[in-house]
């Protein structure tokens, strides 16, 4: 079955300094593979998507992806963390032929000023 | 543009009680989902509805019922609440479509006492 791991739980920087969030996925095919931010009190804003082509992908706010098919990852990048970017960040991949998403459990970033 | 709009945004329900979540979207899009989001389980589909007039049940869907209204209206309805049904509850939307974008609304925070 296809899932979505997010290894960290919380993870705690400090404003200015680099972030990476981790995303594993098990799925047999390509897979189309998404980061949603969650602020505090409100619903998911997608960061960015990947579904094919270049794998280092741009998304909104300053962050990026890179998929790596050979270690089945999608992990988040920002090269210098703002205090606004405490949020909560989920990855998800698209299920084969159902369109579904599967979320991975999230992982929670708290900025230190 | 509204996007996605969910009400209540908070509510307060006895065991057995019943109520339904209201969410509709402007956005034109054929499908539309239910999750429900819990700690350290990220987001896990209720029900969705690929098109207007069908609806299919996702991971969790046993103590809920689902209406697609029209294309814009998609209800969720708890027939007999219980404590473990306390969660925060999104509604999405997406084109219909193997790279569907999700877009959610900001949550429906429930208690059930």
């Amino acid at each position: 079955a296809q899932s979505v791991t997010q290894p960290d739980i919380h993870i705690t920087v400090s404003e200015g300094a680099s972030l990476e969030l981790r995303c594993n996925y098990s799925y047999g095919a390509t897979p189309y593979l998404f980061w949603y931010v969650q602020s505090p009190g409100q619903g998911l804003q997608l960061l960015l998507k990947y579904f094919s082509g270049d794998t280092l992908v741009q998304g909104i706010k300053g962050f990026e992806a890179e998929f790596k098919r050979s270690q089945s990852s999608f992990n988040l990048r920002k090269p210098s963390v703002h205090w606004s970017d405490a949020a909560e960040y989920f990855c998800a991949v698209i299920t084969s032929g159902t369109y579904k998403y599967i979320f991975g459990t999230g992982t929670r970033l708290k900025v230190l000023a | 543009n509204a996007g996605v709009t969910q009400t209540p945004k908070f509510q307060v329900l006895k065991t057995g009680q019943s109520m339904t979540l209201q969410c509709a979207q402007d956005m034109n899009h054929n499908s539309m989902y239910w999750y429900r989001q819990d700690p350290g389980m990220g987001l896990r589909l209720i029900y969705y509805s690929a098109s207007e007039g069908t609806t299919d049940k996702g991971e969790v869907p046993n103590g809920y019922n689902v209406s697609r209204l029209n294309k814009r209206e998609f209800s969720l309805r708890l027939e007999s609440a219980a404590p473990s049904q306390t969660s925060v509850y999104f509604c999405a939307s997406s084109e219909q479509g193997a790279k569907n974008i999700q877009y959610f609304g900001a949550g429906t925070r429930l208690s059930v006492l």
